[in-house]
């Protein structure tokens, strides 16, 4: 069965610094990568998808992360964190060619932006 | 275009009732799926319906259960409550099936007493 691993339930960073979170999938076949963001009392919005081409993807709010298939990665930066940023943050896969839209989430990290 | 609906946004029962959550996708969307989500198991999908048929199934008991109507809305029902299915139900909804882009929902916030 499809895993997602988040290195870190809780990151802190310091405004203006960089955000990075740590995303790793378990199939031998690359999936369908997103990454979502949850702010309190709110439902999931998507920053970013991967499905084909280009590895390195860009997503909503200055965010982007890059698919690695040989380290199964799919890490999500940030150059400089804002305090809006404060947030919980969720790596999310589906399995090609599967007959659904079946999302397997990661643990969900939660971010903290100190002033 | 209006977002998802989820109502109601909060819900209060007792252990042995049942609860019925609704979810109104985006217009046009046809694809819906459930998710719960605690602070101890993370985000677990529940089932996806799609044109009125369930088209995948999490690891849930059968007192989990689901349907949609014609119109796309769907409901996800939880029979013979259980202190443990105190969680936040999220619904998703997508155009179609596959890699597309899922909107979520603000979510039911579900306390069981």
């Amino acid at each position: 069965a499809q895993s997602v691993t988040q290195l870190g339930s809780h990151v802190s960073v310091s405004e203006g610094a960089l955000v990075l979170l740590r995303c790793n999938y378990s199939s031998s076949v690359p999936p369908y990568l997103f990454w979502y963001v949850q702010y309190p009392n709110q439902g999931l919005q998507l920053l970013l998808k991967y499905t084909t081409g280009a590895t390195l993807v860009k997503g909503i709010n200055g965010f982007e992360a890059e698919f690695k298939k040989s380290e199964t990665s799919f890490h999500l930066t940030k150059p400089s964190a804002h305090m809006s940023d404060a947030a919980e943050y969720f790596c999310a896969v589906s399995d090609r060619g599967a007959a659904g839209n079946k999302l397997t989430f990661g643990g969900g990290t939660r971010v903290l932006v100190k002033p | 275009k209006a977002g998802v609906t989820q109502t109601p946004r909060y819900l209060i029962k007792t252990r042995g009732q049942q609860v019925t959550l609704s979810c109104s996708p985006i217009s046009g969307h046809r694809s819906v799926s459930w998710y719960q989500q605690t602070p101890g198991q993370g985000l677990q999908f529940l089932f996806e319906y799609f044109s009125e048929t369930q088209r995948n199934k999490g690891n849930f008991p059968g007192r989990f259960s689901g349907r949609q109507f014609s119109n796309s809305r769907s409901e996800m029902n939880v029979s013979t409550l259980e202190l443990g299915d105190s969680a936040l139900y999220l619904c998703a909804s997508s155009l179609v099936q596959g890699a597309n882009e899922q909107f979520f929902g603000p979510g039911t916030r579900l306390t069981v007493l």
